[in-house]
């Protein structure tokens, strides 16, 4: 069964700053999809970026982009010009190659704030 | 496009109940997803729905079921209700065809 881990529960950045939150994942499948979902305190899950495992290159959306180690199964987000918008759950999830599994594995989730 | 909607948005109910929720996709999506959030459990899949089919089921128990309409709108229900199924839950759906699955606002379930 494929697993998501996120080991950092809180991050905190500076606005402007750039942070960087982790997530690794293991898996058998050679071919899946990874993404980042935002949930601020609305608890609407917003897309905020995906990557297609058999992709080489890293997948960026304005000031967000993602570092894919595919061999090392990691998947972190990097957040540049930081702002207090920012601020919510970020959960890393996972997602089956197969095209009729619409299963997704989340990370427990990182808390990120910006301070002013 | 209207995005995913789903009713109520706060529900409250009573141990022994039972609960009905709905979600209606993205016009146009036929596959719709469940999950479960809960502080302590995180996100958890309950089952995937498509075309009036159940396509993928997580592991909870049977008192947790679903359907889906032939106009893609999908329920979900819990039946006895217990202090543990109080949760938010949300609802997914995709494009045919497609991987990415775009979400609803939840419903805010609490069991008392």
């Amino acid at each position: 069964a494929q697993t998501v881990t996120q080991s950092q529960p809180e991050m905190s950045v500076q606005e402007a700053e750039t942070v960087t939150l982790s997530c690794t994942y293991d898996t058998s499948e050679s071919d899946y999809y990874l993404f980042w979902y935002k949930q601020p305190p609305s608890r609407q899950m917003i897309l905020v970026i995906r990557q297609e495992a058999y992709k080489q290159q890293n997948a960026t959306e304005n000031r967000f982009s993602v570092n894919f180690q595919k061999a090392a199964k990691s998947f972190s987000l990097k957040i540049s010009d930081s702002q207090l918008g920012d601020a919510a759950m970020y959960f890393c999830a996972y997602r089956s190659w197969r095209y009729n599994n619409n299963d997704m594995r989340f990370g427990a989730g990182t808390r990120l704030t910006v301070k002013p | 496009k209207a995005g995913v909607t789903q009713t109520p948005r706060y529900l409250i109910k009573t141990r022994g109940q039972q609960v009905t929720l709905s979600c209606s996709p993205i016009s146009g999506h036929r596959s719709v997803s469940w999950y479960q959030q809960t502080p302590g459990q995180g996100l958890q899949f309950l089952f995937e729905y498509f075309s009036e089919t159940q396509r993928n089921k997580g592991n909870f128990p049977g008192r947790f079921s679903g359907r889906q309409f032939s106009n893609s709108r999908s329920e979900m229900n819990v039946s006895t209700l217990e202090l543990g199924d109080s949760a938010l839950y949300l609802c997914a759906s995709t494009a045919d065809g497609s991987y990415e699955q775009y979400f609803g606002p939840g419903t805010r379930l609490t069991v008392t």
